[in-house]
C-alpha cells in the first residue's frame, strides 16, 4: 500500500519551455503533498507544501511564480516549472501524506529534469 | 549548524558485515524519526519509522532513537550487496511551523562488496 506515482520519470527540453510534473497517490487519498528538489550527491530540499483545495506554501527562497503547484484533487498534485533554464535542471521528487502531519511520508520515484 | 547532521561517508563494508548508520539532531521538537533508502535515480524508500524514543526491529534492520542524546541509529545485519544505496535519516515535529515537514540528513553512501 501507500504507492505514489510520479510522471514523467525523465524530461529533456529546451531552455524557455515549461514542464509539468505529476504526482499521484494510487491507493490512498493524500490531503498533503510535498515537492522536493535534489542535486547530485546532496539531500532532499523541501520546495513547497501542497494542500488539496488551497494554495501551496513555499519554502524561503523558492520562487512561486517559477514553480507553480496545483493540488486539485486528493490524488493528484502537479508541479510546473515555468520558462525553465539550465539552472533548473535537477531531480524533483514528490511525497504524500494521508492527512496533515501524518508520518511517514511516501515518496514517488522522482523526475529527472534536464534543460538544454 | 544544520538541524540534522549525518556523516556522508562513503562507507564500504564486506558482505555479511553489520552496518551502523547514525544521525544527530538539534531540534528537541522532533518526534518522528525515519530512515529511507535511496537507490541511484530513484525516490526514497521507507525502511524504518519510529515515534519518540526506543528501538524497532524489522528483519535485518534495527532502528534506535535516543532523544536524551538527540541521536538516532540504523543497524543493518548480514549486509548484502543489494543494500548498497544512500541512506537518509529524516525527522519531523508534531506541531508549529515544522508540522508535517521532514528535515533530512545529508545521506550516507553505503557500498557492500561481495
Amino acid at each position: 500500500g501507500a504507492v505514489v506515482s510520479q510522471h514523467p520519470s525523465r524530461v529533456i527540453c529546451k531552455s524557455g519551455t515549461s514542464v509539468k510534473i505529476e504526482c499521484r497517490s494510487l491507493d490512498f487519498q493524500a490531503t498533503t503533498m510535498f515537492w522536493y528538489r535534489q542535486f547530485p550527491k546532496q539531500s532532499l530540499m523541501l520546495m513547497a507544501t501542497s494542500n488539496e483545495g488551497s494554495k501551496a506554501t513555499y519554502e524561503q527562497g523558492v520562487e512561486k511564480d517559477k514553480f507553480l503547484i496545483n493540488h486539485a484533487s486528493l490524488t493528484l498534485s502537479t508541479l510546473t516549472v515555468t520558462s525553465a533554464h539550465p539552472e533548473d535542471s535537477s531531480f524533483y521528487i514528490c511525497s504524500a501524506q494521508i492527512k496533515p502531519g501524518d508520518q511517514p511520508q511516501h515518496f514517488g520515484d522522482g523526475t529527472r529534469l534536464s534543460i538544454l | 549548524q544544520k538541524e540534522v547532521e549525518q556523516d556522508p561517508g562513503p562507507l564500504s563494508v564486506p558482505e555479511g558485515a553489520i552496518v551502523s548508520l547514525n544521525c544527530t539532531y538539534s531540534n528537541s521538537a522532533f518526534q518522528y524519526f525515519m530512515w529511507y533508502r535511496q537507490y541511484s535515480r530513484k525516490g526514497p524508500e521507507l525502511l524504518m519509522y519510529t515515534y519518540s524514543s526506543g528501538n524497532k526491529e524489522d528483519g535485518r534492520f534495527t532502528a534506535q532513537v535516543d532523544k536524551s542524546s538527540k541521536y538516532i541509529s540504523l543497524f543493518i545485519r548480514d549486509s548484502q550487496p543489494s543494500d548498497s544505496a544512500t541512506y537518509l535519516c529524516a525527522m519531523s515535529g508534531v506541531g508549529g511551523t515544522s508540522y508535517g515537514k521532514l528535515t533530512f540528513g545529508q545521506g550516507t553512501i553505503l557500498t557492500v562488496h561481495p
